[in-house]
């Protein structure tokens, strides 16, 4: 099966910097990835998704950048707020297959 | 996007009980999905569940640990059978919007004595 992984557990920024959250995939036929955001107590909420013929797609102050060479993903949230605290999860999906989640990377957004 | 609510949002539980979560859709859906979100880790599916059809399971995941119902385009049921301390989780149901993204509900979080 797929294995999606982060590199960092963990991310801590200043309030108003720039925050990226990477993620590798493993399965080079995985077409279709969606970023989702967890705050304490909550259900995931979708924030961006892309598709495997798109290497950047842009939202509301947020960013995914898909190099399917490196199979890697990374959410880029500019002026990051207090509100941005929670843990953001990546998800792979393989054609009509079921989406497969990452492990999670907790973001602390410092005041 | 989908409306998606569950019942109970939480509960505690003893060991040998068993637990009948529910989800209801603010539109009709053709799939519904039941995962699992132990302490501090990921999601982990457990189920599929389609209108008119039995719900296909997860390897690791058994129908009668985990029974599902899924009575029409709106609602689904996920009982967790003879529940034990280790499967204290946050369980949470997700509906398929044009067969890609998928939207969560809130959650159940259980705790099991």
């Amino acid at each position: 099966g797929e294995s999606v992984g982060l590199h960092l557990p963990t991310l801590s920024v200043q309030e108003g910097d720039n925050s990226i959250i990477n993620c590798a995939y493993s399965n080079s036929a995985s077409d279709y990835f969606i970023w989702y955001k967890q705050e304490s107590g909550k259900g995931p909420q979708f924030i961006i998704d892309i598709r495997s013929n798109m290497d950047k797609r842009q939202g509301q102050r947020v960013t995914v950048l898909l190099n399917k060479t490196v199979k890697h993903l990374s959410l880029q949230i500019a002026a990051t707020q207090p509100g941005d605290s929670a843990v953001y999860f990546c998800a792979e999906k393989t054609g009509a297959n079921n989406l497969f989640f990452g492990t999670g990377t907790r973001l602390t957004v410092i005041p | 996007s989908a409306v998606i609510s569950q019942k109970p949002s939480r509960d505690i539980c003893q060991r040998g009980t068993s637990l009948t979560i529910q989800c209801q859709v603010d539109s009709q859906v053709t799939m519904m999905f039941w995962y699992r979100q132990q302490p501090g880790q990921s999601l982990t599916l457990i189920a599929t569940a389609n209108q008119g059809s039995e719900a296909t399971y997860e390897s690791g995941f058994v129908i009668d640990k985990f029974p599902i119902s899924r009575p029409n385009l709106t609602f689904s049921t996920l009982t967790v059978s003879n529940m034990s301390p280790e499967d204290s989780s946050i369980y949470l149901c997700s509906v398929d919007v044009a067969r890609e993204t998928q939207y969560f509900g809130p959650g159940t979080r259980l705790l099991v004595l």
